[in-house]
């Protein structure tokens, strides 16, 4: 099987302060990769995908790198808002069939 | 518009009962993915349908796990002979037709089913 990794299960930053959430996937062959917030209660929302032709793929606030060599994806939040504690899962694809990480709890300080 | 919907939202049952839980997909989906969530876990992808069918469904637990979606758009999970161990969050998605771009598809996430066996 796949396994899909998280380095940290939790990370607390200061309100305005940047975020970077790092994730390690197994699969050399998985070509699609994408992030997703979980608010309480609620399903996963997707924030960004990127694929593996590209290394660095930027949304609003939010910028997804990843690194093949290594097999290492992150995500970066850019002047981290109240709004955006959560939990966010990294997941990797090979055709049409996901994996997703543990997640890493994201803590706001105001 | 509306978005992926699930029912029921709780499911409380007995072991060895059977359980049907419903997708409803947004409307215009092409693929439908069914997922088992566990607390504090990230999705388990279980099997997912393109149309009515099933393309895959390897990470069905074992042969009580079923699923069908005979007109291509609602889908059911079923699971028969319910086990404690089965207790989760079920969670639907559905994406959009391939657009032919760089872009890949999209998955939307439903409210999820909790499931309770006691």
């Amino acid at each position: 099987g796949e396994s899909v990794g998280l380095h940290l299960p939790t990370l607390s930053v200061q309100e305005g302060d940047n975020s970077i959430i790092n994730c390690a996937y197994s699969n050399s062959a998985s070509d699609y990769f994408i992030w997703y917030k979980q608010e309480s209660g609620k399903g996963p929302q997707f924030i960004i995908d990127i694929r593996s032709n590209m290394d660095k793929r930027q949304g609003q606030r939010v910028t997804v790198l990843l690194n093949k060599t290594v097999k290492h994806l992150s995500l970066q939040i850019a002047a981290t808002q109240p709004g955006d504690s959560a939990v966010y899962f990294c997941a990797d694809s090979t055709g049409n069939q996901f994996y997703f990480g543990t997640g890493t709890s994201l803590t706001v300080i105001p | 518009g509306a978005g992926v919907s699930q029912s029921p939202r709780y499911k409380v049952t007995k072991r060895g009962q059977d359980v049907a839980l419903r997708c409803d997909p947004i409307s215009g989906h092409v693929s439908l993915y069914w997922y088992r969530q566990a607390l504090g876990q990230g999705p388990e992808f279980l099997t997912y349908f393109n149309y009515e069918a099933q393309q895959d469904k390897s990470g069905l637990p074992n042969d009580r796990f079923s699923a069908e979606r005979p007109e291509g758009s609602i889908s059911t999970l079923t699971i028969q002979r319910t086990e404690q161990r089965d207790s989760a969050m079920y969670r639907c998605a559905s994406s959009p037709p391939w657009r032919g771009r760089g872009d890949a598809e999209t998955q939307y996430f439903g409210p999820g089913t909790r499931l309770l066996v006691l």
